[in-house]
């Protein structure tokens, strides 16, 4: 079966200073990838998405995110962080399309002033 | 635009007590989906509807039931409330088959 890893947690960073979160995931294929941002108190808005081509994503807000094959991961990125990014992060794949998606734990960002 | 709307936002439920979490969108999307978001464990699907009047069971199913009687509405109902279903509730919808998904802003259930 496949799965999602996010292996922090919880991560703080500094406002301005650069961003990297972590997902890895386990699917005998090239999956479609997703990350999806929660606000708190808020629903899950998507960021980026992957399906093929280009393995750099570009997504909303700034962020973007890498598929690597090789390591079976598809981080996300953002250059320099604002503090209105601090949030929850959902890292999640889908088997094929139309199939249900399977979500990581989650990595939940601080961001200090 | 409305989008998905959920109700209650929140509730206290005594065990035993059965309920029902609305969720009613205005998207027209053929797919809706019932989540369980609890601490250390993402989101967990619970049921979903590929389209009106067909429902099918996600990953965690038990202790849950939906229905699909058209295409705006889908209510999850806990039949007889245990306290290990206190959880945030999310409600979320796609039109395409590509995984978008589009979420309500969730239902907090407490079960004493």
């Amino acid at each position: 079966a496949q799965s999602v890893t996010q292996p922090d947690i919880h991560i703080t960073v500094s406002e301005g200073a650069s961003l990297e979160l972590r997902c890895n995931y386990s699917y005998g294929a090239t999956p479609y990838l997703f990350w999806y941002v929660q606000s708190p108190g808020q629903g899950l808005q998507l960021l980026l998405k992957y399906f093929s081509g280009d393995t750099l994503v570009q997504g909303i807000k700034g962020f973007e995110a890498e598929f690597k094959r090789s390591q079976s991961s598809f981080n996300l990125r953002k250059p320099s962080v604002h503090w209105s990014d601090a949030a929850e992060y959902f890292c999640a794949l889908q088997e094929t399309s139309g199939s249900r998606l399977t979500f990581g734990e989650g990595t939940q960002l601080t961001v200090n002033p | 635009i409305a989008g998905i709307t959920q109700a209650p936002t929140s509730q206290i439920l005594a065990a035993g007590r059965r309920m029902t979490l609305r969720c009613t969108q205005d998207m027209r999307h053929n797919a809706m989906y019932w989540y369980r978001q609890d601490l250390g464990l993402g989101l967990r699907l619970i049921h979903y509807s590929n389209t009106a009047g067909t429902t099918g069971k996600g990953e965690v199913p038990d202790g849950y039931s939906v229905s699909r009687a058209n295409t705006d509405d889908f209510p999850l109902t806990l039949a007889s409330a245990v306290p290990s279903q206190t959880s945030v509730y999310f409600c979320a919808s796609s039109q395409e088959r590509t995984g978008e998904l589009f979420f309500g802003e969730g239902s907090r259930l407490t079960v004493l």
